[in-house]
């Protein structure tokens, strides 16, 4: 079973809607990163904190707006989206630590649907 | 990074048969790969890293053969199972500041296998 936790596994909005996405670790990781992946593609970088600070913003459009309450913790507030916003958004977290491969620990993703 | 394909390139083997799966990278100043596996409904998972200065890495029932004269990274599975069906993913990781590594996917190869 996955170590990070994904919620909600599925999620229907329209256009105007306001919503959140969440995840949670609890194995002492210090970055956690989020990825948007449509069907067939690579999972494409939006996001990274790092000691819960956002180090890393991929020129994501502000209609998806992070938030790390704490190291254990992260968020994905949703406002405005598109249809083309629909994908699975995948949660990881690492380690970073200087040595450290890199190994990204992925949640099961939540699979998001823009009317 | 690799250009992304309108469509997954597919290998599909016996069970039993030995898969090579490929992927070429673009950064020679990569210093990190990683191959994940992606199961249907599911986040990637590790499988293997290997790091540039290595040429082969073996694990169980996988070995990482990477070529830095021609930018080439393949995955071996031997004895391959329909478990092995999935979607492998080749990332290279571009170091980070603080230390760690943020890994960039290429466009994934669908393996399936059949019984």
């Amino acid at each position: 079973d996955t170590e990070v936790t994904q919620t909600p596994k599925h999620l229907v909005m329209g256009m105007t809607n306001k919503k959140s996405l969440k995840c949670e670790q609890h194995m002492g990781h210090r970055a956690m990163y989020w990825y948007k992946q449509k069907a067939k593609k690579p999972p494409e970088l939006m996001f990274v904190y790092s000691y819960e600070k956002l180090s890393i913003n991929e020129s994501v459009p502000s209609r998806f707006s992070p938030e790390c309450p704490n190291s254990s913790l992260l968020n994905l507030h949703l406002h405005a989206l598109q249809p083309e916003d629909s994908a699975l958004y995948l949660c990881a977290s690492s380690l970073w630590t200087s040595g450290n491969t890199g190994e990204l620990f992925f949640g099961e993703g939540s699979r998001l649907t823009v009317l | 990074g690799e250009s992304v394909g309108l469509h997954l390139p597919t290998l599909s083997v016996q069970e039993g048969d030995n898969s090579i799966i490929n992927c070429a990278y673009s950064n020679s100043a990569s210093d990190y790969f990683i191959w994940y596996k992606q199961e249907s409904g599911k986040g990637p998972q590790f499988i293997i890293d290997i790091r540039s200065n290595m040429d082969k890495r073996q694990g169980q029932r996988v070995t990482v053969l990477l070529n830095k004269t021609v930018k080439h990274l393949s995955l071996q599975i031997a004895a391959t199972q329909p478990g092995d069906s999935a979607v492998y993913f080749c990332a290279e990781n571009h170091h980070a500041s603080g230390g760690s590594y943020i890994p960039t996917f290429g466009r994934g190869t669908s393996l399936i296998v059949h019984p």
